[in-house]
């Protein structure tokens, strides 16, 4: 099994509301990832959890909360998201996130609208 | 800090013609370099890598790429495109001693194919 799952694949969500994405993998992976894409722009990095510890926050506004309950499993918890939010989130993992040689494989994504 | 350039931003190639996609980046060491492949809806999946060894580097799905150090290029090519390869592709780069997940990305070229 060499696939990152995530759900929902779409999303719509109004500003007052909270709601999570999910992220799973059971390739025996210890670095997960959140990514945003914007529309045709490249992927930007958001979070990096490894050994289920968040090791990365590129300075991520505190309305993204993320959470790595167990080494298989990631997820993205949102409140008061603005507009300017709505976007592809994509999940990506590898087999530990030592350097820039690791392999990542991404999920799918979450499309995200918030009206 | 590295950067990456995508010149072309969109080619369309007809189906069977060969296919060159341009990457040059700017790094003081030697980089990671990696292309990745975005399906419209979808993920990034690795086309292929480099960091060390033979300049000429092969991937899935037919590719392969060339790195020049001279001209601090990494550029992607295929010999006969399919209807199938149109996609979004991006280009990145990737310091020693960094993060996984912490690769810069280039703008991507979108690939249109002409049956």
């Amino acid at each position: 099994d060499t696939e990152v799952t995530q759900t929902p694949k779409h999303l719509v969500m109004g500003m007052t509301n909270k709601k999570s994405l999910k992220c799973e993998q059971h390739m025996g992976h210890r670095a997960m990832y959140w990514y945003k894409q914007k529309a045709k722009k490249p992927p930007e990095l958001m979070f990096v959890y490894s050994y289920e510890k968040l090791s990365i926050n590129e300075s991520v506004p505190s309305r993204f909360s993320p959470e790595c309950p167990n080494s298989s499993l990631l997820n993205l918890h949102l409140h008061a998201l603005q507009p300017e939010d709505s976007a592809l989130y994509l999940c990506a993992s590898s087999q530990v996130s030592r350097g820039p040689n690791e392999k990542l494989f991404f999920g799918s994504g979450t499309q995200l609208s918030v009206l | 800090a590295q950067s990456v350039t995508q010149p072309d931003i969109h080619i369309t190639v007809s189906e069977g013609a060969s296919l060159e996609l341009r990457c040059n980046y700017s790094y003081g060491a030697t980089p990671y370099l990696f292309w990745y492949v975005q399906s419209p809806g979808q993920g990034l999946q690795l086309l292929l890598k480099y960091f060390s060894g033979d300049t000429l580097v092969q991937g899935i799905k037919g590719f392969e790429a060339e790195f020049k150090r001279s001209q601090s290029s990494f550029n992607l090519r295929k010999p006969s495109v399919h209807w199938s390869d149109a996609a979004e592709y991006f280009c990145a780069v990737g310091a020693i001693n960094t993060n996984a997940g912490k690769s810069t990305f280039g703008d991507g070229t979108t690939l249109t194919v002409k049956p």
